[in-house]
């Protein structure tokens, strides 16, 4: 099972939206209503943002968001705020023997 | 509140053993799914070994299948990883997370290091 691929970097200014795009097969992202996103500050464990594709757990701003279109998974946060610079992550549940894929990870930077 | 605490990382030689713990406290771990996750130096997540909320079923990575096992302790309340035949590539940092593919990982610990060098 292959690694989803997200781009390696994304920037934007604040209160500017930036979309990271989290794409997949038709064996994990495509085939699964279960894909999340982490935020990851240096030297932090990951926080989670987004559960099934587009729900925020408690706690986690409005400003970030989730959607899925067949195989590719997207996160948008918007409004973007300086304490948003952080490596982000996306997972799939996968029907393979690999039970949960991650992205590749992608750097947030507020210019 | 949900806390998880690693332990039980350091400097292995290759071919060596190790087992990690990570200490639950706010819930009980035999109520819940539960799962390991290493990020190797400067690298991405990649997702370790799993062990479900009931009935205990494992899962494990392709990368470690037949060589790590994970399992958990419901008098201690701990969540375990026995590591063996370790290589180098396996030097990473090891976290403990509760959740499961519905509710993701919404918590986990602050992650315990592994290197695996001679």
């Amino acid at each position: 099972q292959s690694a989803l691929t997200q781009p390696p970097s994304a920037s934007g200014s604040p209160e500017q939206s930036v979309t990271i795009s989290c794409t997949g097969t038709s064996s994990d992202v495509g085939g699964s209503n279960y894909v999340s996103w982490y935020q990851q500050h240096p030297g932090k464990a990951p926080k989670l943002i987004i559960y099934e594709v587009n729900k925020r757990p408690s706690g986690v701003p409005d400003r970030f968001s989730g959607s899925k279109s067949g195989n590719t998974a997207s996160l948008t946060v918007s409004g973007l705020q300086a304490e948003d610079e952080a490596d982000y992550y996306c997972t799939s549940f996968a029907v393979s023997n690999t039970l949960y894929v991650f992205g590749t990870g992608t750097k947030v930077t507020v210019l | 509140e949900v806390q998880l605490l690693e332990s039980g990382g350091g400097l292995v030689q290759p071919g060596g053993s190790l087992r990690l713990s990570c200490a639950a406290s706010g819930f009980t771990v035999s109520t819940y799914a539960m799962s390991w996750v290493r990020q190797a130096p400067g690298k991405g997540l990649e997702w370790v070994s799993a062990i479900g909320h009931s009935g205990g079923a494992t899962y494990n990575a392709d990368s470690v299948k037949g060589r790590f096992t994970i399992s958990r302790d419901n008098s201690k309340n701990t969540l375990s990883l026995q590591m063996n035949s370790l290589r180098a590539e396996d030097t990473a940092i090891y976290y403990c997370a509760k959740g499961d593919r519905r509710s993701g990982w919404a918590h986990w610990g602050q992650g315990t290091l592994v290197t695996v060098s001679s």
